[in-house]
């Protein structure tokens, strides 16, 4: 168990709808990073947040959004779904020391756009 | 632009070592990093590398040349388990934040 957690774990929904991933990073951990895996694209980083603000960007489509919040929990915007929005989504958290600083990752969320 | 090249898969034997390669072009590095991702779930950190050399870790081990853009994971005495997705990854940024660019990832099937 990474200590990250994010839900919900299945998310089944149909074309043109919207939906909310959340995430909640290890106790202490000021960054969020957000992950889409899909089959033929492994895994594409999309958006990076640290202590509430943007840090760093990916190839996020503009229909898609985020936000840190100030428990420092994230959220996932992805809305006018389409089929090929079909992926696993991760979260993963970092902490604030320098060095090491590897990224833990969450169970993420499996989402099926029909 | 970033480009990080494994290969696609490789299957090896029980007991055995094997060599996972790596190679990336990309600028603004900081470090690189092997993930293990079994089918369905997180990826899990297994080394990272930021100086030229070896890094040791039980059954593992990591090698890093920043000049030829190249990294190996090495695994010893494969175990069933071992049976995984091995994906390298590159930071990006300060070494408090930055992103991270993967691979494509290499499928290890380990045989008895």
């Amino acid at each position: 168990d990474s200590g990250v957690t994010q839900t919900p774990k299945h998310l089944i929904t149909a074309t043109g709808q919207r939906v909310t991933l959340r995430c909640s990073p290890r106790s202490g951990d000021l960054s969020v990073y957000w992950y889409q895996q899909s089959l033929d694209q492994g895994l594409q980083f999309l958006i990076q947040y640290y202590n509430g603000e943007e840090r760093a960007k990916g190839n996020i489509l503009e229909r898609f959004s985020a936000q840190q919040f100030p428990d420092l929990h994230s959220e996932l915007n992805l809305s006018s779904l389409e089929l090929g929005d079909s992926a696993l989504y991760f979260c993963a958290s970092s902490g604030t020391s320098g060095g090491l600083n590897e990224q833990f990752f969450g169970p993420g969320t499996r989402l099926t756009v029909l | 632009g970033q480009n990080i090249d494994q290969p696609t898969e490789m299957t090896a034997t029980e007991g055995a070592i094997v060599q996972i390669n790596c190679t990336y072009q990309t600028s603004g590095f900081n470090g690189l990093f092997w993930y293990q991702q079994h089918a369905g779930e997180a990826p899990t950190f297994l080394s990272y590398n930021v100086l030229d050399g070896l890094e040791e870790k039980g059954r593992f081990s990591s090698f890093l040349s920043r000049s030829k853009g190249y990294s190996y994971l090495l695994l010893k005495e494969l175990q069933m388990k071992d049976s995984a997705s091995y994906l390298c990854a590159v930071r990006h940024g300060s070494s408090n934040t930055g992103k991270l660019i993967f691979g494509q990832g290499t499928t290890l099937q380990v045989k008895p």
